[in-house]
């Protein structure tokens, strides 16, 4: 089992600032297949970015993916009051898909 | 638009078994996988398995293989979710999510909304 581990847990900042949150593989994720989610309480995960750097449809450009093999970040180039959520990466290259613990962005 | 409805919270006693229905809206369902997702307060989001929706393949992951079991009904666009042998730890939001296809393993995308599912004696 391919485990994800996100760093860091929390991120307290503020609107504007520029966030790189990191998720990093147990071992290398086949074909780079790795997604990123948000999270707002109450709520269910939302599709951000897919195959690590693919912008999932209707998600601004803010946000970015890079990486490869065992080593992920997830980019916001400038935070707005709604990007304030928990995100989780997550891997489906190989089974069981795995999700990491998350990064809890909050205002700081 | 693509929709996935799921039934209501859920409150069962341990050793009992839970079914959660995930009704999907605004595409061929046969044309993509569902997978169920869980996540137990303070813990990490928990595959559990997926379904083909178009030919009923099934995958789990080993840690739920024997207690759950996911099951679809193409003519009400509709997967199903039942976990058996409840324990407390089983307390979690259960979520159904669409795959990008039908084939291996892709992203989710959208999620339904959620069942809250408590095990308590």
């Amino acid at each position: 089992e391919i485990v994800l581990t996100q760093s860091p847990g929390t991120l307290s900042l503020s609107p504007g600032e520029r966030v790189t949150l990191s998720c990093r593989a147990s071992q290398s994720v086949s074909s780079s297949y790795l997604a990123w989610y948000q999270q707002k309480p109450g709520q269910a995960p939302r599709l951000l970015i897919y195959g690590v750097f693919s912008r999932a449809t209707g998600i601004p450009d803010r946000f970015s993916g890079s990486g490869s093999g065992t080593d992920f970040t997830l980019t916001i180039s400038r935070l707005e009051p709604e990007d304030f959520a928990v995100y989780y990466c997550q891997q489906y290259g190989s089974s069981p898909l795995t999700f990491g613990g998350g990064t809890k962005v909050e205002i700081k | 638009q693509v929709q996935l409805v799921q039934s209501g919270a859920e409150v069962k006693k341990p050793g009992a078994s839970v079914k959660v229905s995930c009704k999907a809206s605004g595409y061929t369902f046969t044309s993509y996988a569902v997978h169920w997702v869980r996540q137990a307060p303070g813990q990490r989001l928990e595959w559990m398995g997926r379904i083909n929706a178009g030919n009923g393949d099934t995958r789990y992951s080993q840690k739920f293989q024997g207690r759950v079991t996911i099951t679809r009904n193409t003519s009400a666009s509709t997967a199903y979710m039942e976990l058996s042998s409840l324990r407390s730890e089983d307390t979690a939001v259960y979520y159904c999510a669409r795959d990008y296809s039908n084939s291996a393993y892709n992203w989710f995308d959208p999620w339904g909304q959620g069942t809250l599912v408590t095990v308590s004696s």
